[in-house]
């Protein structure tokens, strides 16, 4: 069975610029997660959805973040212009529902802001 | 509001020697727990999960957790550490009744010296 897929693994763009990531779930998985993780730290809820609907974007910053899941499947995450401070690692994971399931995450995007 | 800590930023252990990694949480409710762990340039991967009933977990590569309500903690432990346990650490705590997302510690790195 594959595992969550994401790409790119690696992206370094000048600070302004727009990125855009991509998260193909795990099949079957209803619920899709899209985390932050700075160096160092613990991941970060960015968005939670359940099928195609954004349930928790409470801590997306709406003003220069975007996200989608259309069909309910996979997703992608927009920086629209991308800051200094974005610099991270974006994680999207996957989990059958939003019961006392794992979740299974992919490897990651790593994002450079220069 | 779901908080988790995890007070050492890194834990020293020689190999062959017992590992604990310390969590403590906090919830309204009652607590769903995960510890995962994260490889140099990867995702992270799942490692075990407290939902209800036995206080001690079982989980993969002979890690196992014990949660204690009382302590409000979930640490995890491995009887004899091997070098290839070198990772980092996440302690994760989803509030069952709240039906929030998973809420992660901010990770405690390990080192096993041979």
């Amino acid at each position: 069975e594959a595992g969550v897929v994401q790409s790119p693994r690696y992206k370094i763009i000048e600070k302004k610029q727009p990125v855009a990531f991509w998260c193909n779930p795990i099949s079957g998985h209803n619920t899709l997660y899209w985390y932050l993780q700075n160096l160092g730290q613990g991941p970060e809820l960015l968005i939670r959805y359940e099928n195609e609907e954004a349930v928790d974007d409470s801590q997306l910053p709406k003003d220069r973040f975007s996200a989608e899941r259309l069909k309910g499947v996979d997703s992608t995450l927009k920086i629209q212009p991308a800051e200094l401070g974005d610099s991270a690692v974006y994680l999207c994971a996957s989990s059958l529902d939003q019961g006392p399931r794992e979740l299974f995450f992919g490897e990651g995007s790593r994002l450079t802001v220069l | 509001a779901q908080s988790v800590a995890q007070p050492e930023d890194q834990v020293n252990v020689a190999e062959g020697n017992p590992l604990t990694v310390k969590c403590t949480y906090s919830v309204s409710g009652n607590p769903y727990l995960f510890w995962y762990v994260q490889y140099p340039n990867r995702g992270l991967q799942f490692l075990l999960k407290y939902i209800t009933g036995d206080n001690l977990v079982k989980g993969s590569y002979g890690f196992e957790a014990e949660f204690n309500k009382s302590q409000t903690s979930f640490h995890l432990k491995k009887p004899s550490a091997l070098v290839s346990d070198s990772a980092l650490y996440f302690c994760a705590v989803r509030d069952r009744q709240a039906g929030t997302a998973l809420i992660f510690g901010k990770g405690t790195t390990l080192s096993v010296s041979s």
